[in-house]
């Protein structure tokens, strides 16, 4: 069955342009994850959601980065007023629920370059 | 709060032979552990998780794990390595009652035909 999807594979943009990326997780999964992965940092998380409660932001380093979920499915996550230190693999994981012992299943990711 | 230490950051081994990827933790609770793959321009893939039950977990491709918990490890072998084996494996403990994720810092496993 089809998997995490992210969109772009890549992206290249400007210091200070904002950038939107896109993750569409597996059908019928309620909990959806947002991870950066940069040298040094290792895999970092961002922001969590679940079903229709509150976002989990508690991961997000500014309040450059926001991120939205539409009808309990396609996530966006924003970066406004792009920095280098942005520049990362951004990866997007769902689950069927919030618990613990269930697994996350990962998307292949955003690459980001930021010049 | 709960941590995860890979303790070899590069394993490199011969075609045929045995894999061994080592992995301590720390919890306050008793943990969910996983164990998952990256290959390069990839995502991460779940090869096995330890949710409580038996402490020996078998995963994908031939991998298994032991839990054992008065030694706080959870390494990753395989009997005998292979080519397509060749990738950056992580080790992860879940949080406290909840879905936040944990990640060690990774061990990149090079396989030598």
């Amino acid at each position: 069955g089809a998997g995490v999807s992210q969109s772009p594979s890549n992206k290249v943009t400007e210091k200070g342009k904002d950038v939107e990326l896109r993750c569409d997780p597996i059908s019928g999964h309620t909990a959806l994850y947002w991870y950066r992965q940069s040298l040094g940092q290792g895999l970092e998380f961002l922001i969590y959601f679940q079903g229709n409660s509150a976002p989990d932001k508690s991961g997000l380093p500014s309040d450059r980065f926001s991120a939205e979920r539409t009808g309990g499915s396609v996530s966006t996550l924003t970066i406004q007023r792009t920095q280098q230190e942005d520049s990362a693999v951004y990866l997007c994981a769902s689950s069927s629920s919030g618990d613990r012992d269930q697994p996350q299943h990962f998307g292949d990711g955003t690459r980001l370059s930021i010049l | 709060a709960q941590s995860v230490t890979q303790l070899d950051s590069h394993v490199s081994v011969s075609e045929g032979t045995p894999v061994l990827l080592r992995c301590n933790y720390s919890s306050s609770y008793s943990p969910s552990l996983f164990w998952y793959v990256q290959h390069p321009n990839k995502g991460l893939q779940l090869l096995l998780k330890y949710t409580s039950a038996a402490t020996l977990v078998k995963g994908i491709n031939g991998f298994e794990a032991e839990f054992k918990k008065s030694e706080t490890s959870f390494h990753l072998t395989k009997p005998s390595a292979h080519m397509s084996d060749a990738a950056e494996y992580f080790c992860v403990v879940s949080g406290a009652g909840s879905y936040q994720l944990t990640f060690g810092k990774g061990t990149k496993l090079s396989v030598i035909p």
